[in-house]
């Protein structure tokens, strides 16, 4: 399978605990991004990666949430002391950089991990 | 997605065509998406139209935009029950932030 994997799909936890979720992008893909999507909404962006580079943060990123991409490849996304609403699917995806001349550079999505804090 | 508005339900019989309409707010969006996300899963990109085109087919798919209206639909032919699903038109006014509607749910009933 070489499409975005992400690791765990589902995740319960209680209120203040911590949890990390995994994303594995495309191999040949400098771009990594994450986002959330709460039910009936689309997603919204958090996060993305160039390379190892986190080159920006969405305002929904409070300072519980920490994303790293160490070595470029994987990323993983922390959330310390996680609240009831923080419970939502967390997305990621991929892509490759545009090429000079611009161009579009589609985003894959992994399957998504589902979060519920109790 | 507040910039990106979509009608939340459509119910279709098999068979027929089904068409989900968009509106967006950024002229500056140079493609424009259509994904699709079945239950529990994650998104599945359908197709993309670059921003100076009118229209894009592909198989039973038809994108049509009106940049004049930001305006932007899509039109799946001979609606099947395996298109049921939700679908989200997304814009990316820069190169690298994809904003997405609310969706739409299609609903396929015999």
């Amino acid at each position: 399978d070489t499409g975005v994997s992400q690791d765990p799909r589902h995740k319960i936890t209680k209120r203040g605990q911590n949890v990390t979720f995994r994303c594995d992008p495309i191999s040949e893909h400098n771009r990594l991004y994450w986002y959330r999507q709460t039910l009936g909404q689309g997603p919204e962006f958090l996060t993305y990666f160039q390379n190892e580079a986190q080159l920006e943060k969405s305002r929904l990123l409070s300072d519980r949430f920490s994303a790293e991409r160490p070595k470029g490849s994987f990323s993983t996304l922390e959330i310390q002391r996680t609240e009831q609403g923080d419970s939502a699917m967390y997305l990621c995806a991929s892509s490759s950089l545009p090429g000079l001349a611009g161009g579009q550079e589609t985003q894959y999505f992994g399957p998504g991990t589902r979060l519920l804090v109790l | 997605g507040e910039d990106v508005e979509q009608s939340l339900f459509l119910s279709v019989r098999e068979g027929d065509s089904s068409v989900i309409n968009c509106t967006y707010t950024d002229s500056s969006s140079t493609y424009l998406y259509w994904y699709k996300q079945e239950p529990g899963a994650g998104l599945q990109l359908l197709t993309y139209i670059f921003s100076n085109m009118d229209m894009k087919q592909d198989q039973r798919l038809t994108v049509l935009l009106n940049k004049k209206d930001k305006h932007l639909s899509l039109r799946i032919a001979d609606t099947q029950t395996g298109d049921s699903a939700i679908y989200f038109c997304a814009e990316i006014p820069n190169d690298y932030k994809l904003s997405f509607g609310a969706g739409t749910t299609v609903t396929v009933r015999a």
